[in-house]
C-alpha cells in the first residue's frame, strides 16, 4: 500500500510569491493534517481536514490556507511569502473519526526555502 | 491548552546499552493518547509507540517500551539494546480524544548512538 504522498520534495521561492504545497493520503483515510517544522519553533500544526471541511486549525495567519478535494488528496497554499515561512511542511493522514485510536502516517515532507 | 515538554534536547547511549528520553505533558482531559515519534536524517515521521491514557498497562514495542504515570502527566520512552539505526530525533505527542487528529508535539530530543 502506497504511502503519503507529498510533492514537491523541495521548492525555493522568492519573498512576496505564493506557493502551493500538496499532498496525497494513503488510499481509504479521509483525514489529512499539515504541520510546519523549524528548528526555533519545533512541529507546529496548521489544520486538518476530514471529508473535504476543515476540522481543526492551528495558529497561524490567514495567509496560510487549505484545502481537500473528494479523493481526500489535500492542498496548502501560503501566500505573500515571508522569510519565516522557510521550514520543512509535513503532511499526515489518518483514518475517519469511527477508528478512534488511528495512527497518524506522516509524508517525507516539502522543504520550502524562501529568499 | 495542551502542552508537550521534553527536557533534553540531546542524549546519547553506548550501542547494545539503554536510554530513557523523558516527555512530560500538560492537559485537563482524562482521555487521551500518547505517542513516540521517531524521525530519522531522511525526516520521515515514524510512530514508535502509543499509549491510550484509559490502559494501565505501560505500551511495549520490542525494544521500545513506555512508563506511563498519569498522575505525574509523565511518558517517558525506554530503549534497550540500543541499535545504530536508533539515532534520530524522537518526539513526544500528544493527541486528545474524539473529534481531531491533531497531534501537538513536543519540541524533541536527538539521540546519538556511539558504536
Amino acid at each position: 500500500k502506497a504511502g503519503v504522498t507529498q510533492t514537491p520534495r523541495y521548492l525555493i521561492k522568492t519573498r512576496g510569491q505564493q506557493v502551493t504545497l500538496s499532498c496525497s493520503p494513503i488510499s481509504g483515510h479521509r483525514s489529512v493534517s499539515w504541520y510546519q517544522q523549524t528548528p526555533g519553533q519545533g512541529l507546529q500544526f496548521l489544520f486538518e481536514y476530514f471529508s473535504e471541511t476543515q476540522r481543526n486549525k492551528g495558529n497561524f495567519p490567514g495567509r496560510f490556507s487549505g484545502r481537500q478535494f473528494s479523493n481526500s488528496r489535500s492542498e496548502m497554499n501560503v501566500s505573500t511569502l515571508e522569510l519565516g515561512d522557510s521550514a520543512l511542511y509535513l503532511c499526515a493522514s489518518s483514518l475517519d473519526r469511527a477508528h478512534v485510536n488511528t495512527e497518524a502516517f506522516f509524508g517525507q515532507g516539502t522543504r520550502l526555502t524562501v529568499v | 491548552a495542551q502542552t508537550v515538554t521534553q527536557s533534553q534536547p540531546e542524549m546519547s547511549v553506548q550501542e547494545a546499552e539503554t536510554v530513557t528520553l523523558s516527555c512530560t505533558y500538560d492537559t485537563s482531559e482524562s482521555d487521551y493518547y500518547l505517542f513516540w515519534y521517531k524521525q530519522p536524517p531522511s525526516r520521515q515521521m515514524i510512530l514508535v509507540i502509543r499509549q491510550e491514557a484509559y490502559k494501565q498497562q505501560n505500551a511495549t514495542e520490542n525494544r521500545f517500551s513506555v512508563n506511563f504515570q498519569k498522575a505525574a502527566k509523565s511518558f517517558s520512552l525506554k530503549i534497550s539494546d540500543s541499535q545504530l539505526g536508533d539515532a534520530a530525533m524522537y518526539f513526544c505527542a500528544y493527541r486528545a480524544q474524539g473529534g481531531s487528529e491533531k497531534l501537538v508535539f513536543g519540541k524533541g530530543t536527538k539521540l546519538t548512538v556511539n558504536p
